[in-house]
């Protein structure tokens, strides 16, 4: 089992839709949780992060975060074709908090 | 200081040759990461440095692989006889002693290929 495993995608969806991006971990000591967003060729950038249960909303991004489940999720509204991109999971780990653990990502394509 | 900066930013080697990559942390950061990272895949965790002292390595740094941190300022990432494996982006990351709360700072990285 991957320490992060989100769906690799390509997800579609509609110009000005809500995009919806899942993330499950496995490190139940997993303290913080950081989307980042990663254009072609580029480097990661981050755009949130969350350590308590509920949601963190922040312009058009809400991240939720449930720990019983393990579960985390990246909510995009009014989606622009600039928010395509690869979009990366990572969580820190419980066991040796000092570094992030990245999923694989999904590709998201925000169709006009 | 304007971010984290990484050079060079493209390296083509021939198999077997040895490469070095620089990294330049945001100067108020004491905490230095490398990870790499090939097509389709998140950033692997390779090692890193808390001022000068490497504090941890991944099981995928071989012995052919190596870093430094003099004086915790700039680090540099060694890659010795490299193999087509290694054809990758490696990419360096900073943060304050909190990264791991608060998330990381990445270059803009170093694509190797081997040819």
């Amino acid at each position: 089992q991957k320490e992060v495993e989100q769906n690799s995608g390509p997800l579609s969806v509609p110009e000005g839709a809500i995009a919806s991006l899942n993330c499950t971990y496995s490190d139940r000591g997993s303290q913080s949780f950081f989307w980042y967003r990663q254009y072609s060729g580029k480097s990661p950038e981050l755009i949130m992060f969350i350590y308590s249960n509920g949601d963190k909303e922040d312009g058009r991004f809400t991240a939720q975060l449930n720990k019983a489940s393990q579960y985390v999720s990246l909510l995009i509204r009014d989606s622009q074709p600039s928010d395509s991109a690869t979009y990366l999971c990572a969580v820190n780990r419980g066991s040796s908090a000092s570094k992030i653990i990245f999923g694989s990502g999904t590709r998201l394509s925000i169709r006009p | 200081d304007t971010g984290v900066s990484q050079d060079p930013r493209h390296k083509i080697t021939k198999r077997g040759q040895n490469v070095t990559f620089r990294c330049d942390p945001i100067s108020e950061h004491n905490r230095l990461y490398w990870y790499r990272q090939t097509l389709g895949q998140g950033p692997e965790f390779l090692t890193y440095f808390q001022n000068e002292a490497q504090l941890e390595k991944s099981r995928l740094l071989s012995d052919r692989f190596s870093a430094e941190r003099p004086k915790g300022s700039f680090s540099t990432l060694e890659i010795q006889r490299t193999e087509q494996g290694d054809s990758a982006m490696y990419l360096c990351a900073s943060s304050p002693g909190t990264g791991e709360l608060y998330g990381y700072t990445f270059g803009s990285g170093t694509r190797l290929t081997v040819v």
